[in-house]
């Protein structure tokens, strides 16, 4: 079975800095990855997804990921926070099961930005 | 254009008395999915539906059940809500790819008095 860890419970940064926030996944496949953030009180968007090809994701509000094989990694960077971009941030590895893929999620970052 | 839409955002309900969660979706797509997530924890599935074919999850109890009488609705029924079922419940969709990405719902937040 897939697992998600991420270390960092809080991250708080200033705004403007850069943010790396952190994702390693167990899984004896080709894992399909994924990071969703969410907003106090709101369901999860999708900020970006890797399934193959590039190992470099591009993905909305400025947010890229890598995925490192070899680190069993696939950390989220920014180069520049906003104090919008403050919320929950999860990772998901997911695996397709009969057609329908069911993701499993870490326990989440929380981002605090600092003015 | 709301896509996954759950009602209600808000549900108060006593302690025992069963309690239904709406959520409907107007991608139509063939994969419906419940997760539970409590307070700093991370969205937990409880089952989903591919088309009518229904799957639990081994771990999640007997007390949720599940409906889906079409494709654009799905409910929750939590026939008697105890204390440690106060949650957010998270709704989402995917099409039936194995590479389709998942659209929640705002979710809807449960308290159990």
């Amino acid at each position: 079975a897939q697992s998600v860890t991420q270390p960092d419970i809080h991250i708080t940064v200033s705004e403007g800095a850069s943010l790396e926030l952190r994702c390693n996944y167990s899984y004896g496949a080709t894992p399909y990855l994924f990071w969703y953030v969410q907003s106090p009180g709101q369901g999860l968007q999708l900020l970006l997804k890797y399934f193959s090809g590039d190992t470099l994701v591009q993905g909305i509000k400025g947010f890229e990921a890598e995925f490192k094989r070899s680190q069993s990694s696939f950390n989220l960077r920014k180069p520049s926070v906003h104090w919008s971009d403050a919320a929950e941030y999860f990772c998901a590895v997911g695996a397709a099961t009969g057609g329908s893929y069911i993701p499993t999620f870490g326990r989440g970052t929380s981002l605090i930005v600092h003015p | 254009d709301a896509m996954v839409i759950q009602n209600p955002r808000y549900q108060v309900t006593q302690f025992g008395k069963p309690v239904t969660l709406s959520c409907s979706q107007t991608l139509n797509h063939n994969v419906m999915y419940w997760y539970q997530q409590k307070s700093s924890q991370a969205p937990k599935l409880l089952f989903h539906y591919y088309d009518k074919d229904f799957n639990n999850e081994a771990d999640t109890p007997d007390n949720f059940q599940s409906r889906r009488p079409n494709t654009s609705f799905c409910f929750l029924d939590i026939r008697s809500p105890g204390l440690g079922d106060a949650a957010m419940y998270l709704c989402a969709t995917s099409r039936d790819s194995g590479q389709e990405t998942q659209y929640f719902g705002p979710g809807t937040r449960l308290l159990v008095l």
